[in-house]
């Protein structure tokens, strides 16, 4: 109940492509869906987020598709660039007074010139 | 601000040894986080502080010990070091009720 399921693990998309990533989660009770972005090396950042009471939320090429319905929420990265190679981890919370993350396992972004 | 730090960056053990990780953060944040990250498991919670005072296990608890020294140290220990904790390590904290997590740069543990 407690998982978040993240597919593909790899994904190699040509510049000017759109990367897509899904997630799907089963605890009804998560309330918060982040998306974060981490580089090699570094800790992960957080990209993009959405509540369930919202279909969609877009923050530049960064887009997050949410299905309550399904349980299933997607990162669409429109015009995608080398810079985004990375690695994207969708989460999901229960908003309570820990904010604990539950992370799906991760999808490796690759972007060819 | 210097957001969330870890020291060391890099640590090599030997099976048995024990050492402590640092993490600081100056965000004036209440929660912080203990994580594990290994290939194809994702980011792992090992344990969490949601205030000062207080720290409670997460999925691996299993190995580890933390103290929340104040509001700005969050530490883990390892005991007696094992290869399976073989591992880069993750600090992180966040506001009250602001669910965005900030992540520090990462201590990379070998256990030999």
């Amino acid at each position: 109940q407690q998982q978040v399921k993240q597919s593909p693990q790899s994904l190699i998309v040509q510049k000017g492509g759109i990367s897509i990533i899904n997630c799907a989660y089963e605890n009804t009770a998560f309330d918060y869906f982040p998306w974060y972005q981490q580089f090699p090396g570094k800790g992960p950042a957080l990209l993009i987020a959405i509540r369930p009471d919202v279909s969609e939320k877009k923050e530049g090429r960064f887009t997050i598709s949410f299905n309550k319905s399904a349980k299933q929420f997607s990162l669409h990265i429109m015009d995608s660039q080398p810079g985004d190679s990375a690695t994207y981890f969708c989460a999901a919370t229960v908003r309570d007074n820990t904010d604990k993350l539950i992370f799906g396992t991760g999808t490796r972004l690759q972007v060819f010139p | 601000n210097a957001g969330v730090t870890q020291t060391p960056k890099f640590q090599v053990l030997k099976t048995g040894q024990s050492m402590t990780l640092q993490c600081a953060q100056d965000m004036n944040h209440n929660s912080m986080y203990w994580y594990r990250q290994d290939p194809g498991m994702g980011l792992r919670l090992i344990y969490y502080s949601a205030s000062e005072g207080t720290t409670d296990k997460g999925e691996v608890p299993n190995g580890y010990n933390v103290s929340r020294l104040n509001k700005r140290e969050f530490s883990l220990r390892l005991e007696s070091a094992a290869p399976s904790q073989t591992s880069v390590y993750f600090c992180a904290s966040s506001g009250r009720g602001g669910n965005e997590q900030y992540f520090g740069p990462g201590t990379r543990l070998t256990v030999t």
